[in-house]
C-alpha cells in the first residue's frame, strides 16, 4: 500500500502567489516524521521542512509552512509569496520509528511551474 | 563544512560492464542510504546499512551490492548494468535518532548505460 501519497503530479502558479502542495500518509506508527524536499534540475536533494506526528504547532521555514493534519493524516506544504526559483520537483517523505535506521519513504512527488 | 559527496557526479557506463559508485560522509552518521531515482519518479530505497550491518531491500535486484568499509565510505557496485538501471543515485546519511536532525543527501551520480 501506497504510504505517501501526493495527488498533484504537475502545479502551475504564477509569480508571488501562494501555493499548496497536498500529501497525505498511512502509517500505523505513533512516532513518525514528515519530511518535505525540492529536487530541482540539477538532481540534488533540497531539505525544506520537517513535522514531528508529536510537535503541536504547524512547522515554519521561511516562506514554507506545513500544514499538519494529524487526524486528517495529511501534510501539506505552502509556499508563501513564490518565485521563479521555486520551480523545480517537490517530494514529501516519511520516516517511521523513534530509534535504529528509520527509512525515509517518498511520495511521486509534484513538479511546480511557477510562471512570470 | 560537514557534508557528503557522492563521486563522479555523471558516470558513463557500458552494457554489461560493473560500475562502483562512492559515497563519503564528514558527519559521523552511522547510517548511510543508497536510493535509485528514475526520470519523474520518486527515489526508492535499494539498501542501507546501520553501522557495519547491511540490510537489503526485499525487491532491490541481485544486481545490485554494497559495501561499507569504514564510517565514512559507502559504495554502491552494480555487477552487470542494464539499459534499465540508468537513473540517478542518492547516498544518504543519518544518526540512528534521527528525530528532527534528518537526513543529509549528497548530490548524487546520474548513470548512464551505454
Amino acid at each position: 500500500a501506497q504510504k505517501i501519497t501526493q495527488t498533484q503530479p504537475g502545479m502551475f502558479v504564477q509569480e508571488k502567489e501562494a501555493v499548496t502542495l497536498d500529501c497525505t500518509y498511512d502509517t500505523s506508527d505513533q512516532s513518525y516524521g514528515l519530511f518535505w524536499y525540492k529536487q530541482p534540475s540539477s538532481g540534488e536533494m533540497i531539505f525544506l521542512i520537517y513535522q514531528g506526528s508529536y510537535d503541536e504547532q504547524n512547522a515554519t521555514e521561511g516562506r514554507y509552512s506545513l500544514n499538519f493534519q494529524k487526524a486528517r493524516k495529511s501534510a501539506n506544504l505552502v509556499i508563501s509569496a513564490s518565485q521563479l526559483g521555486d520551480s523545480a520537483m517537490y517530494f514529501c517523505a516519511m520516516r517511521e520509528g523513534q530509534r535504529g535506521a528509520q527509512k525515509l519513504v517518498f511520495g511521486q512527488g509534484t513538479r511546480l511551474t511557477i510562471n512570470p | 563544512d560537514a557534508m557528503v559527496i557522492q563521486n563522479p557526479r555523471y558516470q558513463v557506463t557500458q552494457f554489461g560492464k560493473p560500475v562502483t559508485l562512492s559515497c563519503s560522509q564528514t558527519l559521523n552518521h552511522n547510517v548511510m542510504y543508497w536510493y535509485q531515482q528514475k526520470s519523474s519518479q520518486a527515489p526508492k530505497l535499494l539498501f542501507h546499512y546501520y553501522d557495519k550491518d547491511f540490510n537489503n531491500e526485499a525487491d532491490t535486484p541481485d544486481n545490485f551490492q554494497s559495501r561499507r568499509p569504514n564510517t565514512s565510505f559507502c559504495f554502491l557496485d552494480i555487477r552487470s548494468p542494464g539499459l534499465g538501471d540508468a537513473a540517478m543515485y542518492l547516498c544518504a546519511t543519518s544518526r540512528d535518532d534521527v528525530g528532527s536532525g534528518g537526513y543529509t543527501f549528497g548530490s548524487g551520480t546520474r548513470l548512464t548505460v551505454v
